[in-house]
């Protein structure tokens, strides 16, 4: 069965910097896709990013973008410049049929 | 946005009453999902539609069944509540099977007493 792990529970980032985020997959598929989530106080789920594991290139979204090795089955989100509006929690998912598999998730606090 | 809407918003209910919550979506999407989320857990999938009467369990099924008898709407039926079903409920849709992006809904709040 697919799995995905999200080791770190909360981190924190000043504004302006830099933060990555991890999560690790298993899976024994060679076609699927990896997603980060966005979960605000409101709790509206927002997608952050999409990866297809058949390209090779890392996907990126302005200030967000992944580093997938696929090799090693990980995934992580990397938030450049952050804004106090990125305060939030992060979930990493994967899919490969019509089912997400989520983690944990991460949550992220902001300081300016 | 999409077009997902959850009623009702919130709720409290006693133990051994049932419950419904309904899923509508605006997009004509093919494929329904329901999900809770519980602290530590992440979101776990409770049961998903394909299609018009198609439905199938999820990883967390048992005390929940499902019912689409239009494209627009999808709704989930605790039969029976109970305080372990007490979670933050959450509708998804997505066009194409679970490779496409999935859009959310706001999410239901249900407390069972």
């Amino acid at each position: 069965a697919q799995t995905v792990t999200q080791s770190q529970p909360e981190m924190s980032v000043q504004e302006a910097e830099t933060v990555t985020l991890s999560c690790t997959y298993d899976t024994s598929e060679s076609d699927y896709y990896l997603f980060w989530y966005k979960q605000p106080p409101s709790r509206q789920m927002i997608l952050v990013i999409r990866q297809e594991a058949y390209k090779q290139q890392n996907a990126t979204e302005n200030r967000f973008s992944v580093n997938f090795q696929k090799a090693a089955k990980s995934f992580s989100l990397k938030i450049s410049d952050s804004q106090l509006g990125d305060a939030a929690m992060y979930f990493c998912a994967y899919s490969n049929t019509d089912k997400l598999i989520f983690g944990t998730g991460t949550r992220l606090q902001v300081f300016p | 946005d999409a077009g997902i809407t959850q009623s009702p918003r919130h709720k409290v209910t006693e133990t051994g009453t049932p419950v419904t919550l309904r899923c509508h979506q605006t997009e004509n999407h093919r494929y329904m999902y329901w999900y809770r989320q519980d602290p530590g857990h992440g979101l776990r999938l409770i049961h998903y539609s394909y299609g018009v009467k198609d439905t199938d369990k999820g990883e967390v099924s048992d005390g929940y069944s499902v019912s689409r008898s239009k494209t627009e709407d999808f709704l989930l039926t605790l039969e029976s509540a109970t305080s372990s079903q007490t979670s933050v409920y959450f509708c998804a849709i997505s066009e194409l099977a679970g490779v496409e992006t999935q859009y959310f809904g706001p999410g239901t709040r249900l407390l069972v007493l």
